[in-house]
């Protein structure tokens, strides 16, 4: 079945710095999804993307919908300590009929 | 507006009990869906209705699983009989009018 891939599995990093991680498939999805998740918690989404290309921001977030339609990117810039969690992207070819999840890129900020 | 309510946050039960799990999704929202996450496998997609109808059941691990949306405001995922590896976080999320999915708190489901 599908798969999705994302990088880095987990970072660390210093408060105020930015933060870059992405997603890969190997097949082509129309719709992605990014989600943060904090421990005890369900994924609240972040970004929507629909259309290749597409650069999108929520605040310090930022993400785009790569142009092969094959992955997808996450910015965070200006980091604090409440970015930490897992961050997960979520692929669908069939316009949000369904979606496949990535693993997880977990994140930690130190002070 | 309310999130997805699910019901209860936590579970305890002993293998072979029968566990209900309810997900009320958000109002006006057309397609829920049901996750399961582990460790092992992170998140999975056991099964999702469009209005009230289930449309892709075959991420449902067995049949020891089903799941109903009687109406548009209350689904549940059934486990009969549990085990101990059904274990794990089971997340409904509700479909918004952009393909986008909002997930409620989950329920943690511990099988001993």
């Amino acid at each position: 079945g599908q798969q999705l891939n994302q990088s880095p599995q987990s970072m660390f990093i210093q408060e105020g710095e930015d933060v870059s991680m992405n997603c890969t498939s190997s097949s082509i999805f129309n719709t992605w999804l990014w989600y943060k998740q904090d421990p005890g918690e369900g994924p609240v989404l972040l970004i929507a993307l629909y259309k290749a290309g597409e650069l999108t921001s929520n605040g310090r977030l930022t993400a785009q919908f790569g142009i092969t339609r094959k992955d997808s990117f996450l910015n965070i810039s200006a980091s604090i300590p409440s970015d930490v969690g897992i961050y997960f992207c979520a692929g669908s070819d069939n316009y949000g009929q369904n979606f496949v999840f990535g693993p997880g890129t977990r994140l930690s900020v130190l002070p | 507006d309310a999130g997805v309510i699910q019901s209860p946050r936590h579970e305890v039960t002993e293998m072979g009990q029968e566990v209900t799990l309810r997900c009320k999704p958000i109002s006006g929202h057309n397609s829920l869906f049901w996750y399961r996450q582990t460790m092992m496998r992170g998140l999975e997609l056991l099964i999702y209705f469009n209005n009230n109808v289930p449309i892709d059941d075959s991420g449902m691990p067995e049949d020891r699983f089903s799941a109903k949306m009687p109406n548009a405001s209350f689904s549940t995922l059934k486990i009969q009989p549990s085990e101990p590896r059904d274990s794990a976080v089971y997340f409904c999320a509700s479909g918004g009018p952009y393909n986008e999915q909002f997930f409620g708190p989950g329920t943690r489901l511990t099988v001993l």
